[in-house]
């Protein structure tokens, strides 16, 4: 079955306490990315992978850090999780040349940073 | 400063009728619009899209309308169905950053039998 799978779904933890979020997908994807989704703020894209080894900052790319050493996997990394980051977190692929068509969302990680 | 706007965070329509999901954008280099659906505890997942060279385009039984000159699309529903309660989200991205997609807050969309 063609999916988007993440790790953990949901995750308490203490500020300041390094974590990192799994995200692998089965399609052969070129394109991964990372939203976050918070109430009143819908999804906002945190960074993105067009291939790789090759990443680029979304619109809120602060306090994360992701890498694409296989085209499978696409982690993002909290370094020193903080408050702030307490939310809805999606991975999601997508065919390069299908990037602005169709992308596949995992089902999402609830994070939440005490 | 919100690059895509969809400023009504719910609607209501009764089974059968139009549902009409409208989405702003300030943006003038976006020349590609999305729309996703979400459910609760599920990831968003594609509804259907629209370039920046079109006006309509149609699936089923959605279909988006794109007018450029006042920077709004809007979704039509018909008919709707009680299916199609979810959370809706308008996207949009600018040629030479396709991978940069920037989402608008969304509108939940409750169709009542």
């Amino acid at each position: 079955e063609a999916q988007v799978t993440q790790n953990p779904r949901y995750l308490i933890t203490v500020t300041g306490k390094k974590l990192t979020v799994t995200c692998s997908q089965n399609m052969n994807h070129e394109y991964m990315s990372w939203y976050r989704q918070d109430p009143g703020l819908g999804l906002r894209q945190i960074y993105y992978s067009m291939n790789v080894e090759v990443t680029d900052k979304g619109d809120v790319p602060e306090g994360y850090k992701v890498s694409r050493k296989e085209k499978r996997n696409f982690p993002l990394i909290l370094e020193s999780p903080s408050p702030n980051q307490t939310s809805l977190y999606f991975c999601a692929s997508s065919y390069r040349g299908k990037i602005r068509d169709e992308q596949y969302f995992g089902p999402g990680t609830r994070l939440t940073v005490t | 400063d919100q690059q895509v706007k969809q400023n009504s965070p719910s609607l209501s329509v009764q089974e059968g009728r139009i549902s009409i999901l409208n989405c702003d954008y300030t943006n003038s280099m976006f020349d590609y619009f999305l729309w996703y659906k979400k459910y609760p505890a599920e990831g968003p997942t594609f509804l259907i899209s629209i370039s920046s060279i079109k006006d309509k385009n149609e699936d089923g039984r959605f279909t988006v309308f794109l007018n450029k000159s006042a920077k709004h699309l809007s979704l039509h529903i018909v008919p709707s169905q009680p299916g199609d309660s979810a959370v809706y989200f308008c996207a949009a991205s600018r040629g030479g950053s396709q991978g940069n997609l920037i989402f608008g807050k969304g509108t939940k969309l409750s169709v009542k039998p």
